[in-house]
């Protein structure tokens, strides 16, 4: 049973667009989510997360946007660079002391293209 | 070097066989997590030891997998008897505390397993 779950196993975008990557959850005990970013034959990099207390975070071209009631979240890419082009991992942890322990989805191929 | 360290990157072993997989936390990491990303699948949490101790091994799919930090930095995973299934990417992972708020989990690029 997928908790966290990205339906879109891949997207194409033209360099200077905007990427939307979404993600969906279903244990309601998650309250701390993140995104990582994965190259090939490279490890996830961490690139930005956000705490069930907030709607939206940004950190320069990247926000999230969390939408609780929906389960949702999402990341935003503005302007997408070719460099972008990876593997996006949303991943999700339940708090309660426990919250060490991720949960992810199985990605998401972004691909920009020149 | 800064990152977190794996060895080897690559293994391939018989079915049966036995297999050590290493993991260098950096430095000053008391946190250090086991991840196992099967083809076409998000990384899956194995286990999670904070300094020498497992606080969570609830990931490991059953006894034929067994991880130990015996001195709280570098940690080992093995696996018993190894079986086709057990093919996937072993990713180590570290950060400065247990907890995730205010702190980042690093990972390491991984040590690919196939058993054949």
């Amino acid at each position: 049973d997928q908790q966290v779950k990205q339906n879109s196993p891949s997207l194409s975008v033209q360099e200077g667009r905007i990427s939307i990557l979404n993600c969906d959850y279903t244990n309601s005990m998650f309250d701390y989510f993140l995104w990582y970013k994965k190259y090939p034959a490279e490890g996830p990099t961490f690139l930005i997360s956000i705490s069930s207390i907030k709607d939206k975070n940004e950190d320069g071209r990247f926000t999230v946007f969390l939408n609780k009631s929906a389960k949702h979240l999402s990341l935003h890419i503005v302007p997408s660079q070719p460099g972008d082009s990876a593997v996006y991992f949303c991943a999700a942890s339940d708090s309660g002391g426990s919250n060490y322990k991720l949960t992810f989805g199985k990605g998401t191929l972004l691909t920009v293209n020149p | 070097g800064a990152g977190v360290s794996q060895t080897p990157s690559n293994k391939v072993t018989e079915k049966g066989k036995y297999v050590e997989l290493r993991c260098d936390p950096i430095s000053g990491h008391t946190a250090l997590y086991w991840y196992r990303q099967s083809l076409g699948q998000g990384p899956e949490f194995l286990i999670y030891f904070q300094g020498t101790g497992a606080a969570d091994d609830s990931g490991l799919p059953n006894d034929r997998f067994f991880a130990v930090r015996p001195e709280g930095s570098v940690s080992t995973l093995k696996i018993q008897r190894t079986e086709r299934g057990d093919s996937a990417v072993y990713l180590c992972a570290s950060s400065p505390a247990g907890a995730l708020s205010g702190n980042t989990i690093y990972f390491g690029e991984g040590s690919w397993l196939t058993v054949v």
